[in-house]
């Protein structure tokens, strides 16, 4: 069955640090991956898009790889500050053409002063 | 401004009496979409829609109801509501597959 695994549940990490979180998927072939931001009791925003051609993207502090032969995402986010204390959300969509997004439980990032 | 917005933020409702979450959205977006969100859990789908009068089950479909007779509206139909129902439900839109999605602000339902 599919899968979407992030690997820590919680990430606790000094302020000023580069944080990077791990998303792995088994039996999917993605053409794309999503990460999203989720902080408490609110619906998840879009951070960025990447796609299976691409090896990396970045958007301000925050950066994401795609290896699609390990299979695996990786998000990073330099320089963190407290307000990036959030959860991170990785996603996929079932296959091409498919409308069914499915989420990882998702890392939960506190950005220690 | 471009939102997706659910109705009713916040419901106590007691076990098997229907209710009805509604879910808007004002950016022309063919596909939207039910997720539940539960503690360890995650985010899981309950349904989705590709267009008008077109639905289909996600990963928790049983106990759900939905329609989607306009392009903007999703609402989501709890027939008999029981109490392993009580979550925190979120509605999704998007321009289609492999796009970015736009959450609403939640509803958290309590069934007692």
């Amino acid at each position: 069955s599919q899968k979407i695994e992030q690997n820590s549940e919680a990430l606790n990490i000094q302020e000023g640090k580069t944080a990077t979180l791990t998303c792995n998927y088994t039996n999917y072939s993605p053409a794309y991956l999503q990460w999203y931001r989720q902080d408490p009791g609110r619906g998840p925003v879009f951070l960025l898009l990447i796609r299976e051609n691409e090896k990396e993207k970045r958007k301000e502090r925050l950066k994401v790889t795609f290896d699609t032969t390990l299979k695996q995402s990786l998000f990073h986010i330099t320089a963190s500050q407290p307000a990036d204390s959030a959860t991170y959300l990785c996603a996929l969509y079932s296959g091409a053409g498919s409308y069914q997004l499915t989420f990882g439980k998702g890392t939960k990032l506190s950005v220690i002063p | 401004e471009a939102q997706v917005t659910q109705n009713p933020r916040y419901l106590i409702t007691v076990t098997g009496k229907k209710l009805t979450v509604t879910c808007s959205q004002n950016m022309n977006h063919e596909y939207m979409s039910w997720y539940r969100q539960d503690p360890g859990l995650g985010l899981r789908q309950i349904y989705y829609s590709m267009n008008v009068e077109v639905t289909d089950k996600g990963d928790v479909p049983e106990g759900y109801k939905v329609s989607r007779k306009e392009k903007r509206n999703f609402p989501l139909i709890l027939e008999s509501p029981s109490p392993n129902q009580t979550s925190l439900y979120f509605c999704a839109s998007g321009t289609g597959t492999n796009t970015e999605a736009f959450f609403g602000q939640g509803t958290r339902l309590t069934v007692v």
